[in-house]
């Protein structure tokens, strides 16, 4: 087995700010993503990297960056974190394939005062 | 382009009743169908998977069955439990693609006693 660890759990953030969010898997999986989760709107793909060093955009890019430093990291920018922003932030991961099972981490909140 | 669509926002059962969580999908390309289920602070994890037509899969008591003509995948139990409430997803990823899920909005399932 293996587990995927995000950090921070929680997050506060001021309007404008920066903000990183980071994730580790130690499954060996080459594909990773970023989701977010809204009530009431399920898991919008924000990006996602299907090997070290790639980057691909999901329905919800804009307003944020992502990188993948390596095979087993993949970190989230939000650029300008939005005022009454709340949401939680899923990391994920997969081997390829069409039929693979995607593993997720257990979030990252996000709150914006 | 791909979606999935989930009616129910939120389900509400006494202890032992059947369930149907209603799940239809669009695609053009060959589907997969999953279903994941996320208690309450905790991460998604798959319950179901199937990418064949007609063919009921099963797993922990509930039950699948894709319908590639009407373009279903609705997730069944015969008697549902306390322990059964959740959050439960259903995703789509077609079979030309590498990696991506479409997720529904959601069905917030509560049991009481």
């Amino acid at each position: 087995g293996g587990i995927i660890t995000q950090t921070p759990k929680f997050l506060i953030g001021q309007e404008g700010q920066k903000l990183t969010l980071k994730c580790q898997q130690n499954f060996n999986h080459d594909t990773m993503y970023w989701y977010r989760q809204d009530s009431g709107k399920g898991l919008r793909l924000i990006y996602y990297s299907i090997t070290e060093n790639d980057l691909q955009k999901g329905d919800l890019s804009e307003g944020y960056d992502a990188s993948r430093e390596k095979k087993s990291s993949f970190s989230l920018t939000v650029t300008s974190a939005q005022k009454n922003e709340m949401a939680v932030f899923l990391c994920a991961s997969s081997r390829q394939g069409t039929n693979t099972e995607v593993f997720f981490g257990k979030g990252t909140r996000l709150t914006v005062v | 382009g791909d979606s999935v669509t989930q009616t129910e926002g939120l389900v509400t059962l006494t202890k032992g009743l059947p369930v149907m969580l209603n799940c239809t999908y669009q695609t053009t390309y060959s589907p997969f169908l999953f279903w994941y289920v996320q208690h309450l602070n905790e991460a998604p994890k798959l319950l179901l998977k199937s990418s064949t037509d007609n063919k009921r899969t099963e797993h922990q008591g509930f039950y699948a069955t894709l319908h590639k003509s009407s373009s279903s995948f609705h997730l069944q139990k015969s008697s549902v439990q306390l322990s059964d409430s959740a959050l439960y997803f259903c995703a789509l990823r077609r079979g030309s693609a590498l990696g991506r899920l479409h997720f529904g909005a959601g069905t917030q399932l509560i049991v009481i006693p």
